[in-house]
């Protein structure tokens, strides 16, 4: 069965760096684009970011760009999150999310999700 | 501001019907991109429930449907039960965005 494992986050100051991970098992990890989604606490679903199955493609959304970096290891079944210059607002719980094909968007499996926290 | 429009709540009975609009614009539903449905019950993670618009992944009753027109989507439930209550996002792609982009969400409250 699919199963995605995040992994990661944690409380960090402001300004500070994170890298968050996504473990990928039951299904051939190489062959599916993969995305971060954010919800902040008691708030709505946020689209993070997508990398393509071969990781060619990247692409982010406005709030993040320039700041986070996704990647994956398509050896290792890993997704990354590379987040720096954290701020206030990056606080949330992050899933990683499979797509349902290449980047159709449509995200048929999630994690649990990983918590962080930035905070002074 | 979401880029999507949901109403913030929807309620109905047991065994009732009842539906979520989700409005968007030229940019992304009404450029003809898909919309995807997802539903979250209460501390755990979202689930696909409707993809490409009116299609249900296996294991999801066909309680659950979904329609479109226009720039508008709507996701309709049947047979209302206790366990749908939960939040429900719409999703599409924004090509002004170059990204994905979610509902504000949706909870519906089972009476």
């Amino acid at each position: 069965q699919v199963q995605l494992v995040e992994s990661g986050g944690g409380v960090v100051q402001p300004g500070r760096s994170l890298r968050l991970s996504c473990a990928a098992s039951g299904f051939t990890f190489s062959s599916y684009g993969m995305h971060w989604v954010r919800q902040a606490p008691g708030k709505g679903l946020e689209w993070v970011a997508l990398i393509s199955y071969d990781g060619s493609k990247k692409s982010y959304a406005d709030s993040v760009k320039g700041r986070f970096t996704i990647s994956r290891d398509n050896s290792n079944n890993t997704l990354y999150l590379q987040m720096n210059s954290l701020r206030d607002e990056d606080s949330a719980l992050y899933y990683c999310a499979k797509d349902r094909m290449a980047s159709t968007g449509a995200f048929d499996y999630w994690g649990q999700g990983t918590l962080v926290t930035v905070s002074s | 501001q979401s880029v999507l429009t949901q109403p913030p709540s929807v309620s109905g009975a047991p065994g009732q019907r009842v539906t979520i609009s989700c409005t968007g614009s030229s940019s992304n539903i009404g450029a003809g991109y898909n919309v995807h449905w997802y539903q979250q019950l209460p501390g755990t993670a979202p689930k696909l429930l409707i993809y490409n618009n009116n299609n249900r992944p296996s294991g999801v009753p066909d309680r659950f449907s979904g329609s479109k027109s226009g720039t508008s989507v709507s996701l309709a439930i049947t047979g209302l039960q206790a366990e749908d209550e939960a939040d429900y996002y719409c999703q599409s792609y924004d090509s002004s965005l170059s990204g994905w982009v979610f509902g504000g969400g949706t909870k519906l409250t089972v009476l």
